[in-house]
């Protein structure tokens, strides 16, 4: 079946500093990809949708210099998470859709923690 | 309306039982509708899904029942263990426009053994 890998699945970060976080489509060739943050005993909160070669697509109120997005190949997207703030520790997950049955697939998921 | 509501928020069963999560939505467009299963700490896992040709879905010990008219659907746990013990995500889209999933509230579901 299709796999996602999402690294680091955890980081620890000081604040004021970028964090990236990567996610893979491992099997297939992902034109979308979409970004979620999840807060605790919460669901998942689209953050936003990236498109292989475009700029991703933001969901309202989520800060696009903030969450930088980078979708430069078709199994390759990224987040930045720039100057973090203790409020910006998270649950983060990516998910990728597969074109040849339209699944959806997740990563494991990174937390992040900024101190 | 591009809502969907999930119940119950929480859910305690003993082994064995069956437990039931319901979900319900508006938009008459969607045409895709999985399950999720999540551990802690764990990304979200497809566990079952349904497009609204059909009624119901069985796969091992999970089966989805749907109602198009109603637009309504559930997911059942035959036979649940203590490892099924984890959070259930609802979800829909519209498959064909590739368009993103939308989640229920989530169903924090305990097994006691």
């Amino acid at each position: 079946g299709a796999v996602v890998s999402q690294h680091p699945s955890w980081v620890i970060c000081k604040s004021g500093t970028s964090v990236k976080i990567e996610c893979r489509s491992l099997d297939f060739q992902a034109t979308t990809m979409f970004w979620y943050r999840q807060f605790p005993k919460q669901s998942l909160m689209l953050m936003a949708t990236s498109n292989e070669g475009s700029k991703a697509t933001y969901e309202q109120g989520v800060e696009k210099d903030k969450f930088l997005i980078n979708h430069a190949s078709l199994t390759l997207s990224t987040l930045t998470v720039t100057s973090a703030h203790p409020e910006d520790s998270s649950f983060y997950i990516c998910s990728a859709r597969d074109p040849s049955n339209y699944g959806y697939t997740f990563g494991s998921g990174t937390r992040l923690t900024v101190v | 309306q591009q809502q969907v509501k999930q119940s119950p928020q929480s859910l305690i069963v003993q082994k064995g039982g069956i437990p039931i999560i319901n979900c319900a939505y508006e938009n008459t467009a969607f045409d895709y509708f999985p399950w999720y299963q999540q551990f802690p700490g764990k990304g979200p896992a497809l566990l079952i899904a349904i497009r609204p040709d059909v009624s119901e879905k069985k796969e091992g010990r999970f089966t989805i029942s749907f109602n198009k008219s109603a637009k309504q659907f559930s997911l059942h746990i035959m036979d649940s263990q203590p490892g099924d013990s984890a959070t259930y995500f609802c979800a829909a889209s519209v498959e064909t426009s590739g368009s993103r999933l939308t989640f229920g509230e989530g169903t924090q579901l305990t097994v006691n053994p």
